[in-house]
């Protein structure tokens, strides 16, 4: 069994759609909790970062951590077509290195 | 990515050959990972330097891979005797805080 564990889709919403994306986890030792963005043949780059539990909102995007369910979710209100892309789940806990879901690859469509 | 530039963009090598991967910070930022990328997958850690500390090999998958950085600056990754299942996208990525910054990767294509 994975450490971390994310539905890979793929998810079609229309344009304007809430979208949710969720990873579960095993380590209960994570507590650092970040979504990266993928776009297509380039490098993942930090959407969210949120340390242990709560809920953190940055313009359309809200990240949620769950740490007594090991569940965390990144929701995108009014998804807009350039939100297309993979993403991923990572998390850390005291080694450096982070562990990273599969990644949900999203299209929205005009 | 902004700070971090690796070389090639691509490779395509044939099965057995050695291959040596390029990753250069654009800044003098102590902390450098590299991971790989299958299709499909997310990434899986492979080797992390911190200054200058012995670094963490713990996720190399078999003794074929080696890393090295020299002056605390750029990094090389080299896969010997590449093998079909070593195809994937390679990314390096430096880390500022809890913010890691990768690099656009290297697309490695065993043949």
């Amino acid at each position: 069994q994975k450490e971390v564990e994310q539905d890979p889709g793929p998810l079609s919403v229309p344009e304007g759609a809430i979208v949710s994306l969720n990873c579960t986890y095993s380590n209960s030792a994570f507590q650092y909790f970040m979504w990266y963005r993928q776009y297509s043949r380039k490098g993942p780059e930090l959407l969210m970062y949120t340390y242990s539990s709560g809920n953190k909102e940055d313009g359309r995007f809200t990240a949620q951590v769950d740490k007594s369910s090991k569940y965390i979710s990144l929701f995108i209100r009014d998804s807009q077509p350039s939100d297309s892309a993979t993403y991923l789940c990572a998390m850390r806990g005291s080694a450096r290195q982070l562990t990273f879901g599969s990644g949900t690859q999203l299209t929205v469509l005009p | 990515g902004a700070g971090v530039s690796q070389s090639p963009s691509n490779k395509v090598t044939e099965k057995g050959k050695d291959v040596e991967l390029r990753c250069d910070p654009i800044s003098g930022h102590t902390a450098l990972y590299w991971y790989r990328q299958s299709l499909g997958q997310g990434l899986e850690f492979l080797i992390y330097f911190q200054g200058n500390s012995a670094p963490d090999k713990s996720g190399l998958p078999s003794d074929r891979f080696s890393a090295e950085r020299t002056g605390g600056s750029v990094s090389t990754l080299t896969i010997q005797r590449t093998q079909q299942e070593d195809s994937a996208v390679y990314l390096c990525a430096i880390q500022e805080n809890t913010e890691a910054f990768f690099g656009q990767g290297t697309r490695l294509t065993v043949v």
